[in-house]
């Protein structure tokens, strides 16, 4: 199976800051890689997906980059709401394998 | 599109459980469903898919072998099986439907089922 790594695990950030998490590929996925946001006792929400895509209603401070095996998720101003733990999937093979999460939590 | 999941479940070690989930707001069919899991406090693990349209299926290898993903397409439902339980396999499970048939990209979900097992 191909491994997903995220860094870091955790971020402490403040409303308006700029927030980048990474997440690495043990190989190739060309940019077959989403992202994922994930609030408490709720369920995932699509945020990017073909590692550039924005999901259609995702605010535009969310962007993806990368291809190959580094991808990065940037919030530009990070908002009230963006506070949450974020995934990255590769979808370029079965099994499809999520990153282990990187939690975005208040400064 | 709505995506909505059978109630929680209590199960003994190697029993099996059913969750069911049935789809609203979109044609059943057209769209590949998954099944995700997430124990308590931890990530996110895709356990499988199908393809709703013929039923084919792909397993990730940790449950192949106990597990069984069905879809009735009469009622828009989609079954997932999991037999021989263990207190490992205590979860929230997420069916989720794939953006199109099998890009992996989930752009709807369930709103999660929690099974517990224990003795």
């Amino acid at each position: 199976d191909i491994q997903m790594t995220q860094s870091p695990s955790s971020v402490s950030a403040s409303v308006g800051d700029r927030v980048s998490i990474t997440c690495r590929a043990s190989q190739d996925i060309s940019s077959w890689l989403a992202w994922y946001q994930q609030k408490p006792g709720k369920a995932p929400k699509l945020l990017i997906h073909a590692a550039s895509s924005l999901q259609s209603g995702v605010p535009s401070r969310f962007s993806g980059s990368g291809s190959g095996k580094d991808f990065t998720l940037t919030i530009s101003s990070l908002q009230p709401e963006d506070f949450a733990t974020y995934f990255c999937q590769q979808t370029k093979s079965f099994s499809w394998t999520f990153g282990q999460g990187t939690k975005v939590e208040v400064k | 599109v709505q995506l909505v999941q059978s109630g929680g479940e209590v199960k003994k070690p190697g029993a099996s459980v059913t969750v069911s989930c049935k789809a609203y707001g979109y044609t059943f069919s057209d769209f590949g469903i998954s099944w995700v899991r997430q124990a308590p406090g931890q990530g996110l693990e895709w356990m499988g898919w199908i393809n709703t349209y013929n039923g084919n299926t792909n397993y990730t290898q940790k449950v192949r072998g106990r597990v069984t993903m069905t879809t009735e397409t009469a009622t828009n439902t989609a079954y997932m099986e999991l037999r021989s339980l263990r207190s490992d396999d205590t979860a929230v499970y997420y069916c989720a439907r794939d953006q199109d048939d099998s890009t992996g990209y989930f752009d709807s979900w369930g709103q999660g089922t929690l099974v517990t097992v224990s003795s």
